[in-house]
């Protein structure tokens, strides 16, 4: 399925460098989030945007900054990452938040920090 | 703590045979429920769904069931067939509000 799209597939990184997530859906959402997946864990629920507002900030650290520039585009800014911060992250979109809809996931960006 | 929880990592199962995995979950608020499917380097794919009211919901060989006061949530796939080896997630909201997701089961379907 095409309908959401990451970029990088993998990305690895040293501990001081800035570098930038992408998700891109095209399925006419206007929601989006942010989710991390580690290792034998379940998915944790990092950002979530609707209509372009942030609504939901999953006591995340602020080393990850996410941006929406619209309801088809979201960034995961990342800067001055720990080894721990090493995992898949996942973007996904839904038609609205706060409704018993489906979430769309792209297939995610595999990130490992040195 | 853990509002959903998949205790089976892995099942292994006959082709042509029931696969069933199971969901447990502690909100009895939770009236929304998902199962998503997800093959190796793939995001997690909407399989179904089910809301509270309803008890069964099926769709094609996927059938998925809802016990309220067992708080437990199962699908059942039949025939189970080789394409559906993959990684079973479940998930459970309180009106499509945030989704509280399981930590997998791994479905082997042997030919």
């Amino acid at each position: 399925e095409t309908g959401v799209t990451q970029t990088p597939r993998h990305l690895v990184m040293g501990m001081t460098n800035k570098k930038s997530l992408k998700c891109e859906q095209h399925l006419g959402h206007n929601a989006m989030y942010w989710y991390k997946q580690s290792a034998k864990k379940p998915l944790e629920l990092m950002f979530v945007y609707n209509f372009k507002e942030q609504t939901e900030n999953n006591s995340v650290p602020s080393r990850f900054s996410p941006e929406c520039p619209n309801s088809s585009h979201l960034f995961l800014h990342l800067h001055t990452l720990q080894p721990e911060d090493s995992a898949l992250y996942l973007c996904a979109s839904s038609q609205e938040t706060r409704a018993n809809q489906p979430q769309h996931f792209g297939d995610g960006t595999r990130l490992s920090i040195l | 703590d853990q509002q959903v929880k998949q205790n089976s990592p892995s099942l292994s199962v006959q082709e042509g045979r029931i696969s069933i995995l199971n969901c447990d979950y502690t909100n009895s608020m939770f009236d929304y429920f998902l199962w998503y499917k997800k093959y190796p380097a793939e995001g997690p794919t909407f399989l179904i769904s089910i809301s509270s009211i309803k008890d069964k919901n099926e769709d094609g060989r996927f059938t998925v069931f809802l016990n309220k006061s067992a708080k437990h949530l199962s699908l059942h796939i039949v025939p189970s067939q080789p394409g559906d080896s993959a990684v079973y997630f479940c998930a459970a909201s309180v009106t499509g509000n945030q989704f509280y997701f399981g930590t997998g089961t791994s479905l082997t379907v042997i030919p």
